[in-house]
């Protein structure tokens, strides 16, 4: 079975750039979240999708935007890069928010 | 909001060696969970482990959610176990998962 997918797994963007990572659940997860993990941190909550709706959200600028679309993959938007945007992002799926989450192996952004 | 603390921070260990990491929170929690990053940034899912002892290898992870901590065991260590630990909690309330800073482990052969 294939685990979960995100793309692509390095990017190099400019600032002000726009940009879009995507993430594919594991078949049959109908939950996504989106976390931000800066160097030398724990990663950080930055959204929820269950059921193609928006469950939660943490403390991110409106920059930061996101969906999941009816086969439940998603999609991560951030608008206005800035240099502190440079990070790794984590997609997680479960089959609900009540079981435990798989993380996929990651976009690693750098903001120049 | 809930605090996560992860000790020991650092911890170096020869080869074979057993180790304990630790994670403390602050309030009750519905999922815990343990994960190993590897230096390529793969968060892999070691144990779900809101309450009770599970074992896998030469892993195992006991949580006494009513003491607010959970220890994860890794015995007669190996290289490849090298990495950073992370614990995971999520609350009845709230859909996201809290992560503690980490213990950083190096397995020197």
């Amino acid at each position: 079975d294939a685990g979960v997918t995100q793309s692509p797994t390095h990017l190099i963007k400019t600032r002000g750039q726009h940009v879009t990572l995507r993430c594919s659940p594991i078949s049959g997860h109908k939950s996504v979240s989106w976390y931000q993990q800066v160097l030398g941190q724990g990663p950080q909550f930055i959204f929820q999708y269950y059921e193609k709706e928006e469950r939660g959200r943490g403390n991110f600028p409106d920059r930061f935007s996101a969906r999941q679309f009816p086969n439940y993959s998603s999609e991560l938007n951030v608008n206005a890069l800035l240099l502190g945007d440079s990070a790794l992002y984590l997609c997680a799926s479960s089959l609900s928010i009540l079981y435990g989450y798989t993380f996929g192996s990651g976009t690693r952004l750098t903001v120049v | 909001g809930i605090q996560v603390e992860q000790s020991p921070p650092d911890l170096i260990l020869q080869e074979g060696a057993n180790s304990t990491l630790r994670c403390n929170f602050s309030d009750s929690v519905n999922n815990l969970q343990w994960f190993h990053q590897n230096p390529w940034g793969q968060l892999i899912n070691l144990f779900y482990i809101p309450s009770g002892t599970k074992q896998n290898g030469r892993l195992s992870a006991t949580t006494v959610a009513t003491e607010r901590y959970s220890l994860l065991y890794i015995s007669s260590s190996q290289t490849t176990d090298s990495g950073v630990y992370f614990c995971a909690l999520r609350m009845d309330s709230s859909y996201k998962l809290i992560f503690g800073s980490g213990t950083r482990l190096l397995v020197r052969p």
